[in-house]
């Protein structure tokens, strides 16, 4: 069955040190997302990139977030200077088309970020 | 603004008796709601979702859940629960009103089976 898939599974990082963390998104789907979920508390949209751009973004993804698709298969987020309340599992996801009918939304399991 | 109330944030039951994870939603229009469940260590599952037909959705593993909008309620429900049936489970909106339908998820129920 197709999956997506995120590495790493557990990063750890000083605060300010750049982290990339990869998601592959199944091979047919269109539109890709990242969310992320702060211990303890509830799941979080942060981006959506489709057709090689973003599509939309929430008021969490600033200017220290970047996502691409650097080459047709893997998707990537970026944080340039990563803070303490980055720490969280963040979530890549992938779906076929855009409207709720046309496929569900498939989670990775996530990949956890601790910031020390 | 869409928005999901999970009303308990840990459930605990017996195994073998019935599941009630409650779930209540505000939309501004006719709302798509699903059901995700989380083990531990794992990704994010669709368990169920509804989307403006039948009112009474099927999922998988024996969920259920039924949409009721005079209560603006989607409960999750399952007659009989079994210790595998342990995660955390998520009520979800479908936000229409960006650009590619994000989700907005409630703040999750943790269900502990007990033996």
């Amino acid at each position: 069955e197709p999956e997506v898939t995120q590495t790493p599974s557990h990063q750890v990082t000083q605060m300010g040190q750049e982290v990339i963390l990869r998601c592959v998104p199944i091979s047919n789907h269109l539109y890709f997302y990242w969310y992320r979920q702060i211990l303890g508390q509830k799941v979080e949209f942060l981006v959506s990139f489709y057709n090689n751009e973003i599509s939309e973004k929430s008021e969490i993804f600033d200017d220290q977030f970047s996502v691409e698709r650097p080459d047709g298969s893997n998707f990537t987020l970026k944080i340039r200077s990563t803070k303490l309340e980055d720490s969280a599992m963040y979530f890549c996801a992938s779906k076929i088309g855009i409207s709720a009918n046309t496929g569900e939304l498939f989670f990775g399991e996530g990949s956890r970020l601790t910031v020390l | 603004a869409q928005s999901v109330t999970q009303l308990d944030s840990h459930v605990s039951v017996s195994e073998g008796t019935p599941v009630l994870l409650r779930c209540n939603y505000s939309s501004s229009y006719s709302p798509s709601l699903f059901w995700y469940v989380q083990h531990p260590n794992k990704g994010l599952q669709l368990l169920l979702k509804y989307t403006s037909a039948a009112t009474l959705v099927k999922g998988i593993n024996g969920f259920e859940a039924e949409f009721k909008k005079s209560e603006t309620s989607f409960h999750l429900t399952k007659p009989s629960a079994h210790m595998s049936d342990a995660a955390e489970y998520f009520c979800v909106v479908s936000d229409y009103g960006g650009a590619t339908n994000k989700l907005i998820f409630g703040t999750g129920t943790l269900l502990a089976v007990q033996p």
